[in-house]
């Protein structure tokens, strides 16, 4: 069974221009997650699909960042305009739904590293 | 205002001894732990989780304790192999009605022959 994919691996663009992140979940996993992790600290949240509709987008930074989920299998997370405080890798989990308010372990992609310059 | 602390950065412990990775958390609300191990260039990969109504889970090598009145829980790793080096983070799970987790800013463990 696949895991999560996530692409591209890295990317360095310019203050001021667009991203767009993509993660492929684990197929048949319901809920996909996107995390941040910011020069060696913690992994912080930033929102929770159930399909394709946005569970909670409470630690999303700002309205630079637009993530989807078009037919609720994979999700993009576009960043625009970058700001040099984005950098960081991004990763992207997802896990299965056992009914209402509890789901398995989020099993996580290997991330992408984002660096703005 | 971290919810989720992991006080040593780093722990150096010998091939076949006991490794011990500390977390503290301060919202009771918690009510599932997570233990993830990461490393470099990979995502975090789940490696054991305890729910808030035990004390205790323990599979293979390694066991999870917790300590809900001090707010604690620690992973135990026994014996330690010097595959185990890694990146170890704490995570809880704020609650019934979300599954957003948080996370500690993790442990590096070395193990040595």
């Amino acid at each position: 069974e696949a895991g999560v994919t996530q692409f591209p691996s890295h990317s360095v663009i310019e203050k001021g221009q667009t991203v767009t992140l993509r993660c492929d979940p684990i197929s048949g996993h319901d809920n996909l997650y996107w995390y941040r992790r910011v020069m060696g600290k913690e992994i912080k949240f930033l929102l929770h699909f159930v399909k394709e509709s946005k569970q909670d987008e409470s630690g999303m930074p700002n309205n630079r960042f637009l993530a989807e989920r078009t037919g609720g299998t994979y999700s993009t997370l576009k960043v625009q305009p970058a700001e040099l405080e984005d950098s960081g890798v991004y990763f992207c989990a997802s896990s299965q739904s056992l009914g209402q308010g509890s789901s398995y372990e989020q099993y996580f992609g290997p991330g992408t590293r984002l660096t703005v310059t | 205002d971290q919810q989720v602390k992991q006080n040593s950065p780093s722990l150096s412990v010998q091939e076949g001894r006991i490794s011990i990775l500390n977390c503290d958390y301060t919202n009771s609300m918690f009510d599932y732990f997570l233990w993830y191990k990461k490393y470099p260039a990979e995502g975090p990969t789940f490696l054991i989780s305890i729910s808030s109504i035990k004390d205790k889970n323990e599979d293979g090598r390694f066991t999870v304790f917790l300590n809900k009145s001090a707010k604690h829980l620690s992973l135990h790793i026994v014996p330690s192999q010097p595959g185990d080096s890694a990146v170890y983070f704490c995570a809880a799970r704020q609650g019934y009605n979300t599954d957003k987790l948080i996370f500690g800013t993790g442990t590096r463990l070395q193990v040595f022959p």
